[in-house]
């Protein structure tokens, strides 16, 4: 059973571009959670969803970031315009049911230049 | 708003001795959770605890969970080098929202 996956592991974006950031979660998880790690931090939680609905999106910064996670394929985190402030690492986590363990990926650096 | 603190913050200790983390959280948490991270890698799940008192032992780790002091403690009994890592403790407020909440992370540095 392949764990959660993301890809790609490292995005190099220009200030102003569009960073599109994907998350496979393990099979049989449909919960997926969203985090951000900036450098010697702990991770932040960013955002919740469950196939096609965003549960908890409290975490998330109100303008540029977007999440979904639809019927079909992997849970997608989509940072619009994008700014320095905006490197880290992002992390993807999934669980089989609410209110259990998350497992994580291997995330995704993020560097903005 | 759910808080969680960690302390220390740094720790550089040697081999073979003994030392514990503390995990701090500011309000009701229904589970607390303890994961090890490597430089440049994803988080590793060492601990989940549920209930007070509970206590866990992997190895040379064991965690511990006082619900009512909003506590929960690391320990690590004769360190060796392959423990070296950042240790975050985390917590989840419960009803309705499942995000966690991370401490800022014990970064254990274990020389030889």
């Amino acid at each position: 059973n392949a764990g959660v996956m993301q890809n790609p592991r490292h995005l190099v974006r220009r200030r102003g571009q569009e960073a599109r950031l994907r998350c496979s979660p393990m099979k049989g998880h449909s919960h997926v959670y969203w985090y951000r790690q900036l450098p010697e931090e702990g991770l932040k939680f960013m955002v919740y969803l469950q196939k096609e609905n965003i549960i908890d999106e409290s975490g998330m910064p109100k303008e540029r970031f977007s999440a979904e996670f639809p019927k079909e394929g992997p849970s997608i985190l989509r940072i619009q315009q994008v700014v320095r402030g905006d490197s880290a690492a992002y992390f993807c986590a999934s669980s089989p049911f609410e209110k259990n363990e998350q497992y994580f990926g291997p995330g995704t650096r993020l560097t903005v230049t | 708003e759910l808080k969680v603190e960690q302390n220390p913050l740094f720790l550089s200790m040697q081999e073979g001795k003994n030392y514990t983390i503390y995990c701090n959280y500011s309000t009701t948490s229904d589970r607390l959770y303890w994961y090890r991270q490597d430089p440049g890698k994803s988080l590793e799940s060492l601990f989940v605890l549920l209930s007070n008192g509970a206590v866990k032992q992997e190895g040379r780790l064991m965690a511990s969970l006082d619900t009512k002091a909003r506590l929960s403690t690391l320990h690590i009994t004769a360190a060796v080098h392959d423990l070296s890592a950042t240790y975050f403790c985390a917590a989840r407020s419960g009803g309705g929202a499942d995000g966690l909440t991370f401490g800022k992370g014990t970064h254990l540095i274990i020389q030889p």
